[in-house]
């Protein structure tokens, strides 16, 4: 069964610092993964996909992605926090059971200090 | 301008109500779903639809039901709500085909009391 995997429900960074949101998936074919950020009473918005090719993937706000098929990991980046990425970070692989749904993780949150 | 609408934002009812959530997309995308979210959890597939008059249940076991008459529009209604109900539940929509990206809403917060 598919499934993701985020390691650490709370991350904490200074503004400037390195932000690093891990994620970990299984999956019996080739995966289809996102990044989603919510903030406070609101949806969830696309950062970034990996589908196909490059495995380094760059989105929105400064943010990138890794796909490391051996690792089976697809890691967040992003160089220097800014206050404002202060939110919810979900990680999602495409459900091959449910036509194009989305298997999620349970999220990370991220907080930002000055 | 293109997007998913949910209403209402918030909801606060008693037990026993019937209640429909409303979601519509701008999106032109034949692909709509209901997610639930609860703190500190993955979000859960509670139903999707492929097109008019296509539904299917997700992953979640769900007393509610959903109905795709139009193209735009995917309501969830509970026929008798319970307080475990009490979530936010989450819409969005996907083109057919392409790289899967699903686009959401911004959400309904339930409470049932």
């Amino acid at each position: 069964a598919q499934s993701v995997t985020q390691l650490g429900s709370h991350v904490s960074v200074s503004e400037g610092a390195l932000v690093l949101l891990r994620c970990n998936y299984s999956s019996s074919v080739p995966p289809y993964l996102f990044w989603y950020v919510q903030y406070p009473n609101q949806g969830l918005q696309l950062l970034l996909k990996y589908t196909t090719g490059a495995t380094l993937v760059k989105g929105i706000n400064g943010f990138e992605a890794e796909f490391k098929k051996s690792e089976t990991s697809f890691h967040l980046t992003k160089p220097s926090a800014h206050m404002s990425d202060a939110a919810e970070y979900f990680c999602a692989v495409r459900n091959n059971q449910a036509g194009t749904a989305l298997i999620f993780g349970k999220g990370t949150t991220l907080s930002v200090s000055s | 301008e293109a997007d998913i609408y949910q209403t209402p934002r918030y909801l606060v009812i008693g037990t026993g109500k019937k209640i429909t959530l409303e979601c519509s997309q701008t999106m032109g995308h034949d692909k709509m779903y209901w997610y639930q979210q609860d703190p500190g959890m993955e979000l859960h597939l509670i139903h999707y639809s492929y097109g008019v008059n296509s539904t299917e249940k997700g992953d979640l076991s769900s007393e509610s039901t959903v109905s795709r008459i139009r193209t735009e529009h995917f309501p969830l209604t509970l026929e008798s709500a319970r307080p475990s109900h009490t979530s936010q539940y989450l819409c969005a929509s996907s083109v057919a085909g392409g790289s899967y990206e699903q686009y959401f809403g911004p959400g309904t917060r339930l409470t049932v009391t």
